[in-house]
This record gives structure tokens, sequence and C-alpha cells, in this order.
């Protein structure tokens, strides 16, 4: 989906640091959200956030943190306790609507590894 | 917790044959639910969802049927090509979150010409 932009496409961490992945939204919509992927497995709920400066811990919220100053945009920090980042990030929006109904769409991800 | 369960992992097909996908949800209270198709590398593309007030939902040579009684939603794909491989995945959504989702682990899908 053309709307939604991540970047960088790939990141690198050196140990001890903290790093900021970018997404940013054309698309109007309230909710973001931010996923991990890891090879050969679904998608895992980080944060997500229903308006803004807003927003809700997921499954697997440690060593992570967010911001939602701005409706088009939510970026994620992986921080130094996050221990194995090694992954597909993806960020998602979806529009308002009654709970539950509304088909979420993708950014093209950032793929993080560590150095 | 809840939990979206899906099966087969990997699925191999001959061109033209069709191709089922199968997902078992736990929370009686979810009431959409998404398919996602992802090439490698690429994003997750939403190709049809079903919402709980319907059976079935069909487009083109896709279609998911729903049993809210047994808590299972399928993905059907008749006529089988090449490009339709990648990896499927199913989600439900979750009651009391606003439209939060709980995906399925995916299944690999080849199809071979």
């Amino acid at each position: 989906d053309g709307g939604i932009t991540q970047s960088p496409k790939y990141l690198f961490r050196k140990e001890g640091q903290n790093v900021t992945l970018s997404c940013e939204q054309n698309l109007n919509h309230d909710a973001m959200y931010w996923y991990r992927q890891d090879p050969g497995q679904g998608l895992r709920l980080i944060y997500y956030s229903q308006i803004v400066n807003d927003f809700q811990k997921g499954d697997i919220a440690e060593g992570y943190s967010v911001s939602r100053e701005k409706k088009e945009s939510f970026p994620l920090t992986v921080t130094s306790a996050q221990k194995n980042p090694t992954a597909f990030y993806l960020c998602a929006s979806s529009p308002p609507g009654l709970r539950g109904n509304q088909p979420q769409h993708f950014g093209d991800g950032t793929r993080l590894s560590i150095l | 917790g809840e939990n979206v369960e899906q099966h087969p992992s990997t699925l191999s097909v001959q061109e033209g044959d069709s191709a089922v996908i199968k997902c078992t949800y736990s929370d009686s209270a979810s009431n959409y639910f998404p398919w996602y198709k992802q090439e490698l590398g690429k994003r997750p593309q939403l190709i049809i969802d079903i919402r709980s007030n319907v059976g079935e939902k069909k487009d083109q040579r896709i279609a998911v049927t729903l049993n809210k009684t047994a808590k299972h939603f399928s993905l059907h794909i008749t006529e089988t090509q090449p490009e339709d491989s990648a990896v499927y995945f199913c989600a439900a959504s979750l009651s009391g979150g606003y439209n939060k989702l709980i995906f399925g682990a995916g299944t690999r899908l080849a199809v071979h010409p």
C-alpha cells in the first residue's frame, strides 16, 4: 500500500545502541501498529496506537518504545534492552470504524540486524 | 491467551489444482477474519476478508468460509498458478481491543508448473 512508508529498508545496530524505525502514513488512518516478524513465523504485535498521544503495549513490547505525536507518524525505537532485535519490522495502519472490523494495511518493512 | 492456529505450515500443489488453508481461533467474540499474502521480503497484502455475519465470501479464484460454531475459517484457492506461490497468513480480531488482530503462523504455498 503506497500510503505507508517505512524507512530505512535495512538497518544495522551496534551493541548498546538504540535505533529508531520510521513509519509515516498519508491515508488519514487513526490507528497504527508495529509488528515483528521472525523467519518462518507469523506477525507479533509490539505496540499499537488508536489516536494521537495514545499507545498501548502489544504482546512483545519489552525492549521497545514508541511515540505518537502526529497522526501520520508512529516511530518505533528498538532499545539496547532488546537483546535479540534481529527481525523484519512491519508497520501497519487502519481506518476508523467498528471495533475489530477494519483491514490493516502494511508498509514495506525494515530489516534490522545486529553488527 | 488468545491464539490462532493455522494449518498446514507448508503446502505444495500442481498448477491448476486447488489449495486449502485452515485456521482455528480461540476468541469466540472475534468478528473479523482477514487473509494476507506475503511474497518473500515484501509486505503482507490483504487478499480477502470476511466478517462474522457472513458464512462465505468469494473473489474470483479465492474464497473464504467461516464456521462460527466451530471457530474455524478457511481459504480456498482454485486453479492455482505459479504466482500464487507465497506465504499466506490468517488473522482474527480480538474482542475488547480496538481493531487488534492476532495472526496465524503462516502457510508457505508452492505451486509447481
